[in-house]
């Protein structure tokens, strides 16, 4: 399995341009997650998916920010407009809910909004 | 806010030599787990305590739990030099299907 599969790897772009990150969760899991990762921060839950569906979107910083999840194989994650405070390094990570428990990451978008 | 907190949040010891790490959190928990992230890359999982297990091992790692007093630690015994990364501790209150929650991380350096 290829694992979590995450483009771009990196996305440098201008202040009030639209972004979108990709994600393709491992195949057979069930759940899918987007996170935040910044020095100041750490690891922020944005929001999770089960089954396509979300189920909590509560980390989801403000209205620019936005995910979806139209198939099991795919996500995205879109902010619009993007600020220079939205730079970070985004993760897209799943599980299955019939696993374990842990959750497998993919490798990372990081953003820079200039 | 963070539902773990990693103690220390860096630590620099010589390769050969045991690192330990702390984790505090702060509500019940159905499982905690840790993570490793090396520069640059996403995070690994390492191992998976359950509520209800007191240690666990997995090769060079051994994770304790003590739920009475809401911590873990994490313990590295040989080191080796690309044992170098950051470590995570996360708690999962609802089975794995709800994400984790995780801490800031220690930052641990292996000197050659």
């Amino acid at each position: 399995d290829a694992g979590v599969i995450q483009s771009p790897r990196h996305e440098v772009t201008e202040m009030g341009q639209e972004v979108t990150l990709r994600c393709k969760p491992i195949s057979g899991h069930n759940s899918l997650f987007w996170y935040r990762q910044t020095m100041m921060r750490g690891l922020e839950l944005l929001i999770y998916f089960n089954n396509n569906v979300p189920i909590d979107d509560s980390g989801m910083p403000e209205d620019r920010f936005s995910a979806k999840m139209p198939n099991a194989s795919f996500s995205t994650l879109k902010i619009q407009p993007s600020e220079p405070r939205d730079s970070a390094v985004y993760f897209c990570a799943s599980s299955s809910v019939t696993g374990r428990g842990e959750i497998q990451f993919g490798a990372g978008s990081r953003l820079t909004v200039l | 806010s963070q539902q773990g907190e990693e103690d220390p949040q860096a630590l620099s010891i010589q390769e050969g030599e045991n690192a330990t790490m702390n984790c505090s959190y702060k509500t019940s928990i159905n499982n905690l787990q840790w993570y490793r992230q090396n520069s640059g890359r996403g995070l690994v999982h390492l191992i998976l305590i359950r509520s209800n297990e007191r240690e666990k091992h997995s090769g060079r790692l051994r994770v304790t739990l003590d739920t009475s007093k809401k911590s873990s630690s994490l313990l590295i015994t040989a080191s080796r030099a690309a044992d170098t990364a950051s470590y995570f501790c996360a708690t999962d209150a609802g089975g794995g299907a709800d994400g984790l929650t995780f801490g800031k991380g220690t930052h641990l350096i292996i000197q050659p």
